[in-house]
């Protein structure tokens, strides 16, 4: 069973604009939240990550918003710009899941000039 | 080197030969991961290895796939009997778990190919 679920699955946005990626997750016992970043032929890097103490985490124009009783997490890009375009995972982990990542399936991301 | 290599970058197999695929994770790294992502599909756990823990295998699709972690450092990730389904880009990746930021850091990929 999928342990996080990730939508939408593709996503085109104007530049200048904002991109929003959603995930949910089942298990509680998860306990840090990763976005990564990849681009074409290249490994996922890590973008911007949270823990479930916080509500919100900042880091220029990528911001992380988490709703612990609701289960969800989502990424907003502020500003998106055609250098943004990449596929984006958030994925969920904890020591008590033997510090295993559980991936979302990928959002492909493509700003428009 | 400063980051996760992985080598081959590329490799084109015929049906049914064995490959394997390595990886040199970031040195003191003690946690190694292999992941598989088919082509426009989200990343597939395969296997975990943590210090001198017996690895975590729930994710290996059969019994043609195997790893091993010799000296808590280099991987080699092995697949038998290749089948074409098994064309995919294989990705490791190495952490050190625990600790305020539990950073994976990812390898470039090995693409497999099978014929």
């Amino acid at each position: 069973q999928q342990q996080v679920k990730q939508s939408p699955q593709s996503l085109i946005v104007q530049k200048g604009g904002i991109s929003i990626i959603n995930c949910a997750y089942e298990n509680t016992a998860f306990d840090y939240f990763p976005w990564y970043q990849q681009f074409p032929g290249k490994g996922p890097a890590l973008l911007i990550a949270i823990r479930p103490d916080v509500s919100e985490k900042k880091e220029g124009r990528f911001t992380i918003s988490f709703n612990k009783s609701a289960k969800q997490f989502s990424l907003h890009i502020m500003d998106s710009q055609p250098g943004d375009s990449a596929t984006y995972f958030c994925a969920a982990t904890s020591p008590y899941t033997g510090n295993q990542f559980y991936f979302g399936t990928g959002t492909s991301l493509t700003v428009i000039p | 080197g400063a980051g996760v290599s992985q080598s081959p970058s590329n490799k084109v197999t015929e049906k049914g030969k064995d490959v394997e695929l390595r990886c040199d994770p970031i040195s003191g790294h003690t946690a190694l991961y292999w992941y598989r992502q088919s082509l426009g599909q989200g990343l597939e756990f395969l296997i975990y290895f943590q210090g001198n823990s017996a690895p975590d295998k729930s994710g290996l699709p059969s019994d043609r796939f195997s790893a091993e972690r010799t000296g808590g450092s280099v991987s080699t990730l092995t697949i038998q009997r290749t089948q074409q389904e098994d064309s995919a880009v294989y990705l490791c990746a190495s952490s050190t778990p625990g600790g305020k930021k539990n950073e994976q850091f990812f390898g470039p990929g090995t693409r497999l190919t099978v014929l």
